[in-house]
């Protein structure tokens, strides 16, 4: 258990919908990021957050947008879902820059999305 | 723009056979080299973290090298139980006090009682 927790771990919805997905860091890490995993794409980077800012974007759609709340957890939001994002999304975190162990990202169990 | 490239992208070995996964990789500004396990429909398992040539680390049936060009992880004498994929990734930094991985895609190692 690396101790960052995602929900919903599955759900499905109809094409044009809006799905939020939730995740709580690890206790004390500051970092959240978000990846996608797609059967042909492999791990992609959407976007990271730190202590409540915005500090990086990845491969992030305009319709996608994430948040990071005062309590650390974040929320990733897709909206006017297509077919093609159906994929694994996977929350992540790490510790604060002047850990020693801030190098360190650790994944949570995923969050199945499927459009239909 | 940073690359990942890993090889093979499967691997079937009988119990007991042991082999090496490679990844290689261009980067500007490695901080850190990571391997990571995962389980299909899981999320991945952190392993190792190298940060500079010559460095190796060792868990169990893995071992990890680091060179200036790529990685190896050695699997001893695997178990079934090692199936899985594995993940090699670069961290570098990406501006705004930001370090990001990029990840290969990835080896899929099944091994075969």
């Amino acid at each position: 258990d690396s101790g960052v927790t995602q929900t919903p771990k599955h759900l499905i919805t109809a094409t044009g919908q809006r799905v939020t997905l939730r995740c709580s860091p690890r206790s004390g890490d500051l970092s959240v990021y978000w990846y996608q995993q797609s059967l042909d794409q492999g791990l992609q980077f959407l976007i990271q957050y730190y202590n409540g800012e915005e500090r990086a974007k990845g491969n992030i759609l305009e319709r996608f947008s994430a948040q990071q709340f005062p309590d650390l957890h974040s929320e990733l939001n897709l909206s006017s879902l297509e077919l093609g994002d159906s994929a694994l999304y996977f929350c992540a975190s790490s510790a604060p820059l002047d850990d020693r162990s801030g190098n360190t990202i650790y994944f949570g169990e995923g969050s199945w999305l499927t459009v239909v | 723009e940073d690359q990942v490239t890993q090889s093979p992208e499967a691997l079937r070995l009988q119990e007991g056979e042991s082999s090496s996964l490679n990844c290689s990789y261009t980067v500007s500004g490695l901080r850190g080299l990571f391997w990571y396990r995962q389980d299909p429909g899981k999320g991945p398992e952190f392993l190792f973290t190298l940060y500079s040539a010559g460095e190796e680390k060792e868990k169990e049936r893995l071992k990890a090298t680091l060179t200036k060009k790529e990685s190896f992880l050695h699997i001893t004498a695997p178990k079934p139980e090692d199936s899985a994929t594995y993940l090699c990734a670069v961290q570098a930094y990406s501006g705004a006090g930001s370090y990001q991985l990029t990840f290969g895609k990835g080896t899929k190692l099944s091994v075969i009682p």
